[in-house]
């Protein structure tokens, strides 16, 4: 079974549009993820959420926009995308407790604007 | 705020070769460390992680690292690598909040 699971998988699309990417997760964490890998493989954070509550939201433009219906998922939309969008977008959960924050890893999502 | 550095932006060795990857990192307080290996192509996955107790940890695939905490530093070693293990390898330590933060990555290429 998938543990962390992303779609779609690649995501290509003209400026300007509007695309939303979805993350489920199956291992009962209490806390999801959204990161942006560039094109030189740097990975940064951009959102979490913790039993559905937003608790990290780093320095992203408003047109990302988070939403965790439960706190199995965690969507991502993007509004009028920028060709500076085009990255891989991973998903991420952990069970927050104690002093560790050991993530677990979706397969990514490769968004091509042109 | 805290940073990860590593050292190598990319390694290239042969077959059999021994592979040491450097992470330092800027945060005093209590740390949790980690390396994750992403293969091309693939999602980033757990090679192993320290929380406490013996500073030399093992992970998967013949992986060790040992975390030396009067230098700031966690670094990934294997005695001899295989062509497999030709990826992109993350350091990230987590200082007791919600955040991971990622070093910039060290693409290690094996040469058969």
């Amino acid at each position: 079974d998938t543990a962390v699971s992303q779609t779609p998988k690649y995501l290509v699309t003209q400026m300007g549009n509007d695309k939303s990417i979805k993350c489920e997760q199956n291992l009962g964490h209490d806390t999801m993820y959204w990161y942006k890998q560039d094109s030189k493989k740097f990975l940064k954070i951009m959102f979490s959420y913790n039993n559905k509550e937003l608790i990290i939201n780093e320095t992203v433009p408003n047109r990302f926009s988070p939403k965790s219906p439960d706190k199995a998922h965690l969507n991502l939309h993007i509004n009028s995308l920028e060709l500076g969008d085009s990255a891989v977008y991973f998903c991420a959960s952990s069970q927050l407790g104690g002093n560790y924050n050991e993530q677990f890893f979706g397969p990514g999502t490769r968004l091509t604007v042109l | 705020a805290q940073s990860v550095s590593q050292h190598n932006h990319h390694v290239i060795l042969s077959e059999a070769a021994s592979l040491e990857l450097g992470c330092n990192y800027s945060y005093g307080g209590t740390v949790n460390l980690f390396w994750y290996v992403q293969y091309p192509g693939q999602h980033l996955q757990l090679l192993l992680k320290y929380f406490s107790g013996d500073p030399l940890v093992k992970g998967i695939k013949g992986f060790e690292a040992e975390f030396i905490k009067s230098k700031f530093s966690f670094n990934l070693r294997k005695p001899s690598v295989q062509w497999s293990d030709t990826a992109e390898y993350f350091c990230a330590v987590n200082a007791g909040d919600y955040k991971l933060s990622f070093g910039a990555g060290t693409t290690v290429t094996v040469r058969a």
